[in-house]
């Protein structure tokens, strides 16, 4: 099975500021198709996770543009440019390639 | 509006069954390939299966800790997803959301039911 590492596990930050958050597989996500199907996910206290970035870099609908994704192979980011209230709760990466795996988590809270 | 209400979950004792369901709307439900996701309390997320379209095969897979015990099964004309859920184990406890898989991963989600086995 596919490893999905997140790091790190918590990271508070400071609103306005920037964050970042690392994801490693445990081997590469490029698929047969040329496409690397890495996905992140944000899900607030009681709700269901939303889909933010799909395919490394594409954002969904709805999605602001503070938040970024990049990476290729076996290492990946998701960086928001400015951190707002509302982001705040964990963050998942997974990978779609080989099955579906999750990492661990990040939680984000506000400092 | 484009959305997915699963229902279904509550207490169950060990080795019991439930069956889990999902109702979709606003989407072209007989073309999509639909998953259950789940999350153990304070937990992360887990892939539970998969069914395919009825049109590219309508085949199902698992994770391995579920196989053999769950069954997913779909009703295009209900637009209607189904978890069948047979001798559960206490891990088995969590949140259970039904997804559609929209380029490579699931991009919406449900609310969620809760299912929770335990005597």
């Amino acid at each position: 099975d596919v490893v999905m590492t997140q790091s790190p596990l918590s990271l508070p930050v400071t609103l306005g500021q920037p964050a970042s958050i690392s994801c490693r597989s445990s081997q590469s996500l490029v698929y047969s198709d040329g496409n690397t199907y890495l996905s992140w996910f944000h899900q607030r206290p009681g709700q269901s996770p939303r889909r933010l970035i799909y395919k490394i870099s594409n954002r969904d609908s709805g999605v602001p543009d503070r938040f970024s994704g990049s990476g290729s192979g076996t290492d990946f980011t998701l960086k928001i440019s400015r951190v707002e209230a509302e982001d705040v709760g964990v963050y998942y990466c997974m990978q779609g390639t080989h099955w579906w795996t999750f990492g661990q988590g990040t939680k984000v809270e506000i400092k | 509006e484009v959305q997915l209400v699963e229902s279904g979950g509550g207490l169950v004792n060990p080795g019991g069954s439930l069956r889990l369901s999902c109702e979709a709307s606003g989407l072209s439900f007989s073309y999509a390939w639909m998953r259950w996701v789940r999350q153990a309390p304070g937990k992360g997320l887990e892939w539970v299966g998969r069914i395919k379209s009825i049109g590219d095969g309508g085949t199902t897979d698992y994770a391995a800790p579920v196989k053999g015990r769950f069954t997913i099964s779909r009703d295009d004309s209900k637009n209607t997803l189904w978890l069948q859920m047979n001798s559960l184990r206490t891990d088995d406890t969590a949140v259970y959301y039904c997804t559609t898989d929209i380029d490579g991963s699931p991009g919406l989600w449900g609310q969620g039911t809760m299912v929770t086995v335990s005597s």
